[in-house]
C-alpha cells in the first residue's frame, strides 16, 4: 500500500540558510500534519492542513511557514535556520472529517551546521 | 489541554519475557489513543489505536493495549518479547472535539530486549 512520502530524507544546511521539506500524503488523504522531533525528544506538533487550509497550529516558529497544495502535498519552508532546528521532521496524513487514522512518513532529518 | 505521561523512560527485559509499557493521559474531553513504535533512525509506525468500542485493542507484532477510562490509562503489553522489539515506543492522544486532531505524544519509553 502507498505510504506517506517525504523528501528529501536527509538535508544538511548552514546557519541562516533556508530549507524546504516536502510531504506527499497517502492517496485520497486530505489532511497533513507536521511534527518536529529533536534529538532524544518526543515529536512536537507544528502545523496541520485540511483541504488546503490551515486547520491547527502548534509550536511552529515564525521563521517557518507551510502550505498545502491543490494535489494535497504540503511543503514546510524554514528560513534563517538555527542550530536548534536540527531535528527529524515528520509528516503525517489522514482522511479528515473525523476519521482519526494517522500515518507517518519516514521523516526528513535536517542537520544545521 | 491534553497531556500524556509515559511512566518509564527505559524498560530492559529479557527475550521471551512479558512486558508492559505504561501510559497515562489527561484530557477534559473524549480522546483517541495511539501507540507508535520508532526503530533507530526510522519513522513512526502505528502499533494500535483505540477509537471506541472494546477496551482491549490488538495491534501489530503481537502487541495489545487496554483502555481504562477510570484510571485514564492505556498500557501496552506483549506476552513474549523478541530481540526485534527493541525500539522506542510512544503513546499519543488526540481529542475528537473542536476540530483539532493533532497528536500529543508522551516522552517515549525505550524498550531494550536482551538475549
Amino acid at each position: 500500500a502507498a505510504g506517506v512520502i517525504q523528501s528529501p530524507r536527509h538535508l544538511i544546511k548552514e546557519k541562516r540558510e533556508t530549507a524546504t521539506l516536502k510531504c506527499y500524503p497517502i492517496p485520497r488523504h486530505d489532511t497533513v500534519y507536521w511534527y518536529q522531533q529533536g534529538p532524544g525528544q518526543d515529536p512536537q506538533f507544528l502545523i496541520s492542513f485540511y483541504e488546503k487550509m490551515q486547520s491547527d497550529k502548534g509550536s511552529i516558529p515564525d521563521r517557518f511557514s507551510a502550505q498545502q497544495f491543490s494535489d494535497y502535498h504540503s511543503e514546510l519552508n524554514m528560513s534563517s535556520l538555527e542550530l536548534g532546528d536540527s531535528a527529524l521532521y515528520f509528516c503525517a496524513s489522514s482522511l479528515g472529517g473525523g476519521r482519526p487514522g494517522r500515518y507517518f512518513g519516514p521523516g526528513t532529518r535536517l542537520t544545521v551546521l | 489541554a491534553q497531556s500524556v505521561t509515559q511512566l518509564d523512560s527505559q524498560v530492559p527485559v529479557f527475550e521471551e519475557a512479558p512486558v508492559e509499557l505504561r501510559c497515562n493521559y489527561s484530557s477534559s474531553v473524549s480522546v483517541y489513543l495511539f501507540w507508535y513504535v520508532q526503530y533507530p533512525n526510522q519513522g513512526l509506525q502505528l502499533l494500535l489505536k483505540y477509537l471506541s468500542g472494546s477496551t482491549l485493542v490488538k495491534g501489530i507484532n503481537g502487541f495489545e493495549a487496554e483502555f481504562n477510562k477510570s484510571q485514564t490509562s492505556f498500557h501496552l503489553r506483549k506476552p513474549s518479547v523478541h530481540i526485534s522489539d527493541t525500539a522506542e515506543y510512544f503513546c499519543a492522544v488526540s481529542d475528537h472535539q473542536g476540530g483539532s486532531e493533532k497528536l500529543v505524544f508522551g516522552k517515549g519509553t525505550k524498550l531494550t530486549v536482551n538475549p
